[in-house]
């Protein structure tokens, strides 16, 4: 079946700087890929997709890049805010009103 | 306005005990969802709903019975609680464009 895998964390980064946190999947066909972030206390909310190969998704500073070739999806930001401090995760899922396949998330610590 | 609402936000019961969980959306979405985040944050898909139609299970023990009197509304009834039963119960929506939202989630504590 599908799955998502991403790295293990806790990741901690002083403010302002680079982040990826890497993501591959397993997948028949050609699904969506998702990043979700979920701030302490809080549900889960959408932070960028991309829906096919070679679609950039980008939102708030971080960017990913649907990768078709090497089945990934890496999330990277150029300088970290302390408010970026949440658990990260990927997801995957196919056409139509499908759940999603989540990875294990990362949690991010950013401190100033 | 709340898009994805879920209540309540936090439920402790005993062991043995019959808890449900109520979700509604007003997003006018097709598809709702729950999902189970265990303690080490891992998300799974436990049901899915589309027009009030059962179509995912997975896996899910037979004391979870989910309902869905409307479009709008998708309930999680679960009988006798079980320890392992503990954790953050999330509802979701969506409609074909494949983005979901969630509601805030449930932390379920038993005893």
């Amino acid at each position: 079946g599908d799955s998502v895998t991403q790295m293990e964390g806790p990741v901690t980064l002083s403010e302002e700087a680079f982040l990826t946190i890497n993501c591959t999947y397993t997948a028949t066909g050609y699904p969506s890929l998702f990043w979700y972030v979920q701030y302490p206390g809080e549900g889960l909310q959408l932070l960028l997709k991309a829906t096919k190969a070679d679609d950039k998704g980008s939102n708030k500073g971080f960017e990913a890049t649907y990768r078709k070739e090497t089945t990934s999806f890496h999330l990277e930001k150029g300088s970290v805010q302390v408010s970026d401090s949440a658990v990260y995760f990927c997801a995957l899922s196919h056409s139509g009103n499908t759940p999603l396949v989540f990875g294990k998330g990362t949690r991010l610590s950013v401190i100033a | 306005d709340t898009a994805v609402s879920q209540t309540p936000k936090y439920l402790v019961t005993q062991m043995g005990n019959d808890k449900s969980i109520k979700c509604e959306q007003n997003l006018g979405h097709d598809t709702m969802y729950w999902y189970k985040q265990d303690s080490k944050k891992f998300l799974k898909i436990m049901f899915s709903y589309n027009n009030k139609e059962l179509i995912i299970n997975e896996t899910v023990p037979n004391r979870f019975s989910p309902k869905s009197p409307d479009k709008a509304h998708l309930n999680l009834h679960i009988n006798s609680l079980e320890l392992g039963d503990s954790a953050v119960y999330f509802c979701a929506s969506s409609s074909g464009r494949q983005e979901q939202f969630f509601g805030p989630g449930t932390r379920l504590t038993v005893l």
